[in-house]
């Protein structure tokens, strides 16, 4: 039973170009958060999606993020036109949904902007 | 506002010795609860959860932590560290039935370093 799966492990990007980061959910599972990580800092929520609809995107910024999770295929995270404060860890959790609430987490993606 | 507090940025703990560490929450109403681990370069590993009854859960490694309403925390525990247990961790909260509100806020982490 696979983990969440996040890829690539680690994305180096130039400002201005663009980051597509993957996230495919555990088996079973239909939620799917974005969480951004800052160096010293915990997580940030940055979006909840179901498939094919985005539930809450309160925590995304409001240019140059965009995120979407298809019928098929895993969820996307896209940063157009990246600057180098988007340097972060990019986390993708999973869960079954309501009643519980449990997410479990991929490894990750690092992404550098030069 | 909803927040997680952990006061102690890094704790260094001899090996065998017990660790406590700290989380305090501000939510409106009682959240679920959890602890992650986070080992450097890595992903976040789920390491307990509560959602009700029993206010002392069990997790994996063999942690513990304790949920106090009326302090609004949820310590974590363990009576015996290993050098394996030097990592990161953050206490979570999150809505109770998911539901629009499904994200975690998480605290800023406790890096903790064991003495051999």
């Amino acid at each position: 039973n696979a983990g969440v799966m996040q890829n690539p492990r680690h994305l180096v990007r130039r400002r201005g170009q663009e980051a597509r980061l993957r996230c495919s959910p555990m088996k079973g599972h239909s939620h799917v958060y974005w969480y951004r990580q800052l160096p010293e800092e915990g997580l940030k929520f940055m979006v909840y999606l179901q498939k094919e609809n985005i539930i809450d995107e309160s925590g995304m910024p409001k240019e140059r993020f965009s995120a979407e999770f298809p019928k098929e295929g895993p969820s996307i995270l896209r940063i157009q036109q990246v600057v180098r404060g988007d340097s972060a860890a990019y986390f993708c959790a999973s869960s079954p949904g309501a009643p519980k609430n449990i997410q479990y987490f991929g490894a990750g993606t690092r992404l550098s902007v030069l | 506002a909803q927040s997680v507090t952990q006061p102690d940025i890094h704790i260094t703990v001899s090996e065998g010795a017990s660790l406590e560490l700290r989380c305090n929450y501000s939510y409106g109403a009682t959240p679920y609860l959890f602890w992650y681990v986070q080992s450097p370069g890595q992903g976040l590993q789920l390491l307990l959860k509560y959602f009700s009854g029993d206010t002392l859960v069990q997790g994996i490694k063999g942690f513990e932590a304790e949920f106090k309403r009326s302090q609004s925390s949820f310590n974590l525990r363990k009576p015996s560290v290993h050098w394996s247990d030097a990592a990161e961790y953050f206490c979570a909260v999150g809505a109770r039935y998911g539901g629009s509100q499904g994200n975690l806020i998480f605290g800023k982490g406790t890096k903790l370093s064991v003495k051999p």
